[in-house]
C-alpha cells in the first residue's frame, strides 16, 4: 500500500518563505503531485515531479528526491491568499495508477 | 468554474432516503473519480472509471453505487447511508491516471446524513 506524511499545520507571515515537506512509502512510485485547497473550495493542481530535482512555477516550487522518498513544496513571497490546505499525492506505478493523497498541511499566513 | 461541475452543492438526507450525486466534465478527460473527504482524514479514493469502465472499487460499502453512462458524466447513488458517511464528496477527472497533467476536481457535494 501507500502512505504519506506531511505536517498538519504550518504558520508563516506575509512575505516569508515556507517549505511543506512530504515523505512517502509506496510499493511502486511514478510521481509526486501537490494540490491546493481553500476552505470550501475544490483541490487545484499545483505541480508534478517525476524526476529528482526542483521544478519552479512562479512563487511556488516543488522538489523531489526519489532515493529519499521525499519531496517538498516551497512557497515564496507569501501572500494572505496562500492560506489554504496543501496536499501531496503519489502516483503508484501499478495497474490503475490512481493518486493517493496525504492528510494535508494547513498553511496560515499572518500579516 | 473548475471544468468539473458537481450537483448538488449541499445535501441533507435521512438514513432511509435514496439520493444521487451528479458530476459532469467537458474537458475531454478519459478518467473520472469519486473521492470522499472527511475532517482530519486524507482524501479517500472511492471509485475510478477509465473510458467508462470501473477499474477500482476500493472496498466501498454497497450503500454507495457509482454509475458512468458516458465519458462526461458520473453519478454516485446513495441508499441507506449512516451518519458516519457525512462528508464532502469530490468528483475529479484526468487525462492521465498517473496525475502528470493533474486531476481537475469539482467543488464537491457536502453531504449530511441525519
Amino acid at each position: 500500500g501507500q502512505s504519506l506524511e506531511q505536517p498538519s499545520e504550518v504558520t508563516a507571515v506575509e512575505g516569508a518563505i515556507v517549505q511543506i515537506n512530504c515523505t512517502y512509502q509506496t510499493s511502486g512510485f511514478y510521481g509526486l503531485s501537490w494540490y491546493q485547497q481553500h476552505d470550501g473550495g475544490a483541490p487545484t493542481f499545483l505541480s508534478y515531479n517525476a524526476l529528482d530535482g526542483l521544478e519552479e512555477t512562479g512563487r511556488f516550487s516543488s522538489f523531489l528526491s526519489r532515493s529519499d522518498s521525499y519531496g517538498y513544496l516551497l512557497l515564496q513571497e507569501l501572500q494572505m491568499k496562500d492560506s489554504a490546505s496543501y496536499f501531496c499525492a503519489v502516483s503508484p506505478n501499478n495497474a490503475g495508477n490512481m493518486l493517493t493523497f496525504g492528510g494535508g498541511t494547513r498553511l496560515m499566513v499572518k500579516p | 468554474e473548475t471544468g468539473v461541475t458537481q450537483t448538488p452543492r449541499h445535501l441533507v438526507m435521512g438514513m432511509t432516503n435514496k439520493k444521487s450525486l451528479k458530476c459532469e466534465q467537458h474537458l475531454g478527460h478519459n478518467a473520472m473519480y469519486w473521492y470522499k473527504q472527511s475532517a482530519k482524514k486524507p482524501l479517500e479514493l472511492m471509485f475510478v472509471y477509465s473510458l467508462e469502465e470501473r477499474v477500482e472499487n476500493n472496498s466501498v460499502p454497497s450503500r454507495f453505487s457509482p454509475e458512468c453512462p458516458n465519458s462526461s458524466h458520473l453519478f454516485l447513488h446513495l441508499h441507506t447511508l449512516q451518519p458516519e458517511d457525512s462528508a464532502l464528496y469530490l468528483c475529479a477527472s484526468s487525462q492521465d491516471g498517473r496525475g502528470v497533467g493533474g486531476y481537475t476536481f469539482g467543488s464537491g457535494t457536502r453531504l449530511t446524513v441525519v
